[in-house]
């Protein structure tokens, strides 16, 4: 089992709806990350959480460390949105381990 | 500048040759990350520096990688005698001094290497 669990693994929504994307993990973490990659394979930073909740435009990440998960959410979802979104935990020292992402298609 | 440059961008080598990839981090930035994507994989950490400190050369994959950064600033990763299987993308990233506060990382764009 990986210590960093996404689901689900592709996702197709048709554009304005809701979408969440999650993560679970199984090992005590100090930060956690959403990051997206787009097509031509740049990845953007989108949030680092150690709790709580974060809101930039549209997004929202969500986590609950006593649960061990954390949630993506894009509203009024759009064409442009589609991408892989990963996360990734920081665990011990500097390691960084991701999850194997989730490939996004936001259809007009 | 104002965001983590690699080069090259795209780096076809013949097995048995050795290759060097370079990042420049943002300015300031002191941890550097180096990661590769191969075809259809996750992200797999290889090797990670913080300002003057040893660096956690743990992902690393075998003793042909190497990577050193000069200055605290720009750095190298060194593959030697390529082989098949290091075809990937290699990318770079950056963030403020980690610590008591966990900072955004900043992505390169990446050197996409093949190796044939």
């Amino acid at each position: 089992k990986n210590e960093v669990e996404q689901s689900p693994q592709n996702l197709t929504a048709q554009e304005g709806e809701f979408i969440t994307i999650n993560c679970s993990y199984s090992v005590g973490i100090s930060a956690l990350h959403w990051l997206q990659q787009h097509p031509g394979g740049g990845i953007v930073s989108l949030f680092m959480l150690s709790s709580g909740k974060k809101k930039h435009g549209r997004l929202i990440a969500t986590i609950n460390i006593q649960e061990k998960h954390s949630s993506l959410h894009i509203t009024a979802s759009h064409p442009r949105d589609s991408a892989v979104y990963i996360c990734a935990v920081k665990t011990s020292g500097s390691r960084l381990t991701f999850g194997e992402g989730t490939q996004l298609t936001v259809n007009p | 500048g104002a965001g983590v440059s690699q080069s090259p961008s795209n780096k076809v080598t013949e097995k048995g040759k050795d290759v060097e990839l370079r990042c420049d981090p943002i300015s300031g930035h002191t941890a550097l990350y180096w990661y590769r994507q191969s075809l259809g994989q996750g992200l797999e950490f290889l090797i990670y520096f913080q300002g003057n400190s040893a660096p956690d050369k743990s992902g690393l994959p075998s003793d042909r990688f190497s990577a050193e950064r000069t200055g605290g600033s720009v750095s190298t990763l060194t593959i030697q005698r390529t082989q098949q299987e290091d075809s990937a993308v290699y990318l770079c990233a950056s963030s403020k001094p980690s610590g008591v506060y966990n900072s955004p990382l900043h992505f390169g764009n990446g050197t996409r290497l093949t190796v044939t």
